[in-house]
């Protein structure tokens, strides 16, 4: 497609519960980044692939956090046993190369935790 | 990658340049400015970079001071649409793993 797409859009899951993010990059992006945003704060950097290889996993919060991306294109971000401080907007951002040039970001997913 | 300093808000008039200011005092001579904006309920949206020279573009202008040490986004006719977070950050270009360092941001205003 034309952009970025995530899904789902919003997402409300239970304490304890288990959820799966989707993001889907631009066709041929190799750079693919997943980002964490709070209500009112900037978007906070979570983990990021070249291609299938997960070269940087230094923002993720907890081991409850874990992202693929297997074969290279779409990748999923899960996060086990969700929490309430788990309750944000989560991003996904792609890049055609892994130099320069602004990332196309996706709309998000947002997480509700109950 | 640098800290930068933006205003936390700032309102400009319909039709009228937007002109959003960035302090990073602290870059280094291989770090890009990079701005990019968030409008409400959407993901960031890339805007332009430089490295030092001014850049233009079909969204925005860039002007980067000769020391490197500020620079400004310029939106020369600014419309409600504009209405959006703004966010000024460097970074190094690295092979693999550049990722953006995002701040506050400042929150622009178009007013009719």
């Amino acid at each position: 497609g034309a952009g970025v797409s995530q899904s789902p859009r919003y997402k409300v899951a239970k304490r304890g519960q288990d959820v799966a993010l989707r993001c889907d990059p631009i066709s041929g992006h190799v750079s693919l980044f997943w980002y964490q945003q709070a209500l009112g704060q900037g978007p906070e950097f979570l983990t990021y692939f070249q291609n299938e290889a997960q070269l940087d996993k230094s923002g993720l919060p907890s081991d409850r956090f874990f992202a693929e991306r297997p074969e290279g294109s779409v990748s999923t971000l899960k996060i086990q046993r969700t929490q309430q401080e788990d309750s944000a907007v989560y991003l996904c951002a792609s890049l055609k190369g892994t130099g320069q040039g602004g990332y196309t970001f996706g709309s998000g997913t947002r997480l509700t935790v109950v | 990658d640098a800290k930068t300093t933006q205003p936390p808000s700032m309102d400009c008039a319909e039709g009228r340049a937007a002109n959003l200011p960035c302090n990073h005092s602290t870059i280094s001579g291989n770090e890009y400015v990079y701005w990019y904006r968030q409008i409400h309920s959407q993901g960031p949206q890339y805007i332009i970079h430089g490295l030092k020279n001014n850049e233009t573009n079909e969204m925005a202008s860039l002007i980067i001071t000769e020391d490197r040490k500020s620079s400004t986004l310029i939106l020369p006719h600014a419309t409600l649409r504009d209405t959006a977070v703004y966010y000024c950050i460097v970074r190094v270009a690295r092979a693999a793993g550049n990722k953006l360092t995002f701040g506050g941001g400042t929150r622009v205003l178009v007013k009719p």
